[in-house]
């Protein structure tokens, strides 16, 4: 299966600033998902990352809030802007392989 | 809407013995049905994952059980081992949609 590597793996923010989370994978994929996983909680998409178009939003999350590049097929940023405590959170970046859906390990945000 | 639903929320079980967790859902398109196991500080990683086309999956002292008809599947972890002790999320999803509706998990403690 893919090997994702995410960047950072955790980091404190101050309210107001803004984040923005690298996805490198070492293998060409098609689509890349990026995931929120609020404390305690179960894993929500964000958005589906498609290279050379626009990413794809799920109902409540939106572009100006999660801006999402794909430059090419092995790599996607996810950028939280405009942060406040309600952010923090694990951001998780996942591909589809042929086992399945893979996932990085995550970037731990907090929000001071 | 809560396309897949699991249960139960946290289940204690003493090494040597069977941990079962359930998961329902309400979307006949549903056509992958994976296990994702996730510790404190990892992103969740792939455990066990079966499609509509067999009942039965079994791994090592995994096994997933699928129940079509009342569209229920459950994963069966025998001889529980303190190791074992985790997060376990359930998920679903269908050919082409490309990304996974998540359970709300299930916090397994293996006391030794």
């Amino acid at each position: 299966s893919a090997v994702i590597s995410q960047k950072p793996s955790r980091d404190i923010c101050q309210r107001g600033t803004s984040l923005t989370i690298q996805c490198q994978v070492d293998s060409q994929v098609t689509m890349m998902f990026w995931y929120r996983q609020q404390p305690g909680q179960s894993l929500t998409l964000i958005a589906t990352a498609n290279q050379g178009s626009e990413a794809t939003y799920e109902s409540g999350f939106v572009i100006d809030k999660f801006p999402i590049s794909r430059p090419n097929l092995t790599f996607s940023t996810l950028t939280v802007s405009n942060m406040s405590p309600e952010d923090s959170s694990i951001y998780l970046c996942s591909v589809e392989g042929v086992y399945g859906y893979t996932f990085g390990s995550g970037t731990r945000l907090t929000v001071v | 809407q809560q396309q897949v639903k699991q249960s139960p929320q946290s289940l204690i079980v003493q090494k040597g013995g069977i941990s079962i967790i359930n998961c329902a859902y309400e979307n006949t398109a549903f056509d992958y049905f994976p296990w994702y196991q996730q510790f404190p500080g990892k992103g969740p990683a792939l455990l066990i994952a079966i499609r509509p086309d067999v009942s039965e999956k079994k791994e090592g002292r995994f096994t997933i059980s699928f129940n079509k008809s009342a569209k229920q599947f459950s994963l069966h972890i025998m001889d529980s081992q303190p190791g074992d002790s985790a997060t376990y999320f359930c998920a679903a999803s269908m050919r082409g949609w490309g990304k996974l509706q998540f359970g709300a998990g299930t916090q397994v403690v293996v006391t030794p």
